[in-house]
């Protein structure tokens, strides 16, 4: 069964600090998400990694792939109050239906002055 | 454009009843997947829909569950009878067919006492 595990799952940090959140999955598969949410909104998809090294960024975050570690990482430069929200990784299903997500549980960021 | 709809956006009913939840695609949208999350835990696929059909309903928890999506536009998710541990926030998303990711509704959330 494939599962996804985010950590931390809360992360509280001051404006203009760095930090990382990671994501591990535990089988192989070829798409991982990266979601954004903030409280009483819809998802909003951030990043979709497709590929081995894969990097992305917009803005402040960035997202990188290493498939062969199963991990994802999403890293936060000079933080600001606007990126307090909950993060989400996924992971597309077996069988590749990008539609079966496969989440994490959630890393809620509180960016502090 | 209008984004992916969910109504309604809370609702509270009594164990043992009945409740219906709708979801609204963006337009030309064949995909559209019900996901829930549960207090606490991960955001759960529940099933896929291509146009009218069930492409995929491996994660519905049980019978007390019906999707439906009559003419590949909108679909409703009925709970009937409704349980304490369906409490939760509902997601309906949509995307184009072949297309990366998904883009989310704002989700309903359901309280059942």
């Amino acid at each position: 069964e494939l599962k996804v595990e985010q950590n931390p799952l809360f992360l509280s940090m001051q404006e203009g600090k760095n930090y990382t959140i990671y994501c591990n999955y535990s089988t192989t598969s070829d798409r991982l998400y990266w979601y954004r949410q903030d409280p009483g909104k819809s998802l909003e998809s951030l990043f979709v990694l497709l590929s081995n090294g894969a990097v992305k960024q917009e803005g402040r975050l960035m997202a990188s792939l290493d498939t062969k570690a199963r991990l994802s990482t999403l890293h936060i430069t000079a933080a600001v109050h606007d990126l307090s929200a909950t993060y989400f990784c996924a992971v597309a299903g077996y069988g590749g239906s990008q539609g079966n997500l496969i989440f994490g549980k959630g890393t809620k960021l509180s960016v502090k002055p | 454009e209008a984004g992916v709809t969910q109504f309604p956006s809370h609702s509270v009913i009594e164990k043992g009843q009945t409740v219906t939840l709708r979801c609204d695609p963006i337009s030309g949208h064949d995909n559209l997947y019900w996901y829930r999350r549960v207090m606490g835990k991960e955001i759960k696929f529940l099933l896929h829909f291509v146009k009218e059909s069930k492409q995929d309903e491996s994660g519905m928890p049980n019978n007390r569950f019906l999707a439906e999506r009559t003419g590949g536009t909108y679909s409703t998710l009925k709970v009937q009878p409704a349980e304490l541990e369906d409490s939760g926030v509902y997601f309906c998303a949509s995307s184009q067919l072949g297309a990366e990711g998904a883009f989310f509704g704002q989700g309903t959330r359901l309280t059942v006492v």
